[in-house]
């Protein structure tokens, strides 16, 4: 199976700062990586895949790069409501898997 | 607007099976696979498997194969999960997630507690 290796664990950041999270898997997913947010009493919503093709519907302060083991997620200018847990998951092959996530909290 | 809503909390002792489902609405039922994804108490998430809908077809992670049973019912448009021989370690929140290896839409998630 593909490990999901996601870093920062927990990150604190201010509205309007600007914070990335990092996602590496243990061999070659291609563009092949989705970013998810989770919060509580909400369902959870895809922010990006293919690595980088924003989700319709998510705004534009939110980006995706990367390709082959290494991707990145930006938020920029952060707003309240951006506040959450956030996980990686490559769709490249089965068994899909999922990074531990990141805590995103208000500093 | 797509919707996914899940059955409520189920508490189930040790040894038995639990049910859950996943009534899907805004969209066609047998255009899409259907996702479940575990997240076990405090733990991030694990792909359990798909099933779509339209021929019955199934894939399960290796870890979820002799766990997890998924079926659908076109005629109501809901999903299901079976959980079986159930054990401390499947206590957790079950999710469906529509979509092949990109979830677009999610339930709310359905808790499982396995209890005495």
């Amino acid at each position: 199976d593909v490990q999901m290796t996601q870093s920062p664990y927990n990150l604190a950041a201010s509205p309007g700062e600007s914070v990335s999270i990092n996602c590496k898997a243990s061999k070659s997913i291609s563009k092949y990586l989705a970013w998810y947010q989770q919060k509580p009493g909400k369902a959870n919503k895809l922010l990006i895949y293919d690595g980088s093709t924003l989700q319709s519907g998510i705004p534009s302060r939110f980006s995706g790069s990367g390709s082959g083991t290494d991707f990145t997620l930006t938020i920029r200018s952060l707003e309240p409501e951006d506040f959450g847990l956030y996980y990686c998951q490559q769709h490249n092959e089965y068994p899909f898997t999922f990074g531990s996530g990141t805590k995103l909290e208000i500093k | 607007e797509v919707q996914l809503q899940q059955s409520g909390p189920e508490v189930g002792r040790p040894g038995s099976s639990v049910k859950i489902s996943c009534k899907a609405s805004g969209y066609t039922f047998t255009d899409y696979v259907m996702n479940w994804v575990k997240q076990s108490p405090g733990q991030g998430l694990e792909w359990i498997g798909w099933i779509d809908p339209e021929y019955g077809s199934t894939d399960y992670a290796e870890k979820f194969k002799k766990k997890a049973t998924l079926t659908a019912d076109t005629s109501s448009n809901t999903a299901y999960i079976q959980l079986s021989s159930l054990t401390s370690e499947d206590t957790a929140t079950y999710f469906c997630a529509r979509g092949g290896g990109v979830m677009d839409a999610w339930g709310q998630g359905a808790s499982v507690t396995v209890s005495s």
